[in-house]
């Protein structure tokens, strides 16, 4: 079974509006982190936010928030005044506390900014 | 640099040749995770170190696939008798420890003809 889910496999959206990359994760855990990485072009995987399980307040780091539910399981990114650098791919993981350090990854949405 | 730094970025190589892929954490991480990202698919967990040890190698493929961090800090990712199969995206990444956020390297971009 899929543990991570990104059911979008691309998304538009207009320079300066937000946009909402969705992510639902599967785990009978009860201790876990969820994590979005954007990747450009040029390949690096780079860390925006994470959520811890137990977190009772949604993370935020700038332009970026993690809309977490945990009772439906998701974890959506909501990037707010999109830029045109924002264009990218961008991957939800998640990290099962009981087995290391190790990601899972979801199949990565693919967001174009337009200008 | 204070990134993780990867080497070579492209490899191209025959079919059944030996290749060895290398990553440079970020100095003072002790924990060290390679992964492989096929085209258009998220990256997948190959095997991960804490400090000199393997502690979960449970994603390498089959026993073609090695990889070691002797002084628990390089690391080398070694692939005997290559396949067309293994043309892929290997990542290596690194984190302060297993409960901090990884920080991922350019990748090696290995082409096996």
């Amino acid at each position: 079974a899929q543990k991570i889910t990104q059911t979008q496999p691309g998304m538009f959206v207009q320079e300066k509006e937000a946009v909402t990359l969705d992510c639902t994760y599967d785990t009978s855990d009860q201790s876990y982190g969820l994590f979005w990485y954007k990747q450009p072009s040029s390949g690096e995987m780079i860390f925006l936010i994470y959520q811890g399980s137990y977190d009772e307040q949604n993370a935020t780091e700038g332009r970026y928030s993690l809309n977490f539910q945990k009772a439906r399981k998701s974890a959506n990114l909501v990037i707010s005044a999109s830029q045109l650098g924002d264009s990218a791919m961008y991957f939800c993981a998640m990290r099962e506390n009981n087995q290391g350090g190790k990601l899972i990854f979801g199949q990565g949405t693919e967001l174009s900014v337009k200008p | 640099g204070a990134g993780v730094s990867q080497t070579p970025s492209n490899k191209v190589t025959e079919k059944g040749k030996y290749v060895e892929l290398r990553c440079d954490p970020i100095s003072g991480h002790t924990a060290l995770y390679w992964y492989r990202q096929s085209l258009g698919q998220g990256p997948e967990f190959l095997i991960y170190f804490q400090g000199t040890g393997a502690a979960d190698d449970s994603g390498l493929p089959n026993d073609r696939f090695f990889a070691v961090r002797p002084e628990g800090s390089v690391s080398t990712l070694k692939i005997q008798r290559t396949e067309r199969g293994d043309s892929a995206v290997y990542l290596c990444a690194s984190s302060l420890t297993k409960w901090t956020e990884a920080f991922f390297g350019q990748g090696t971009r290995l082409t096996v003809v």
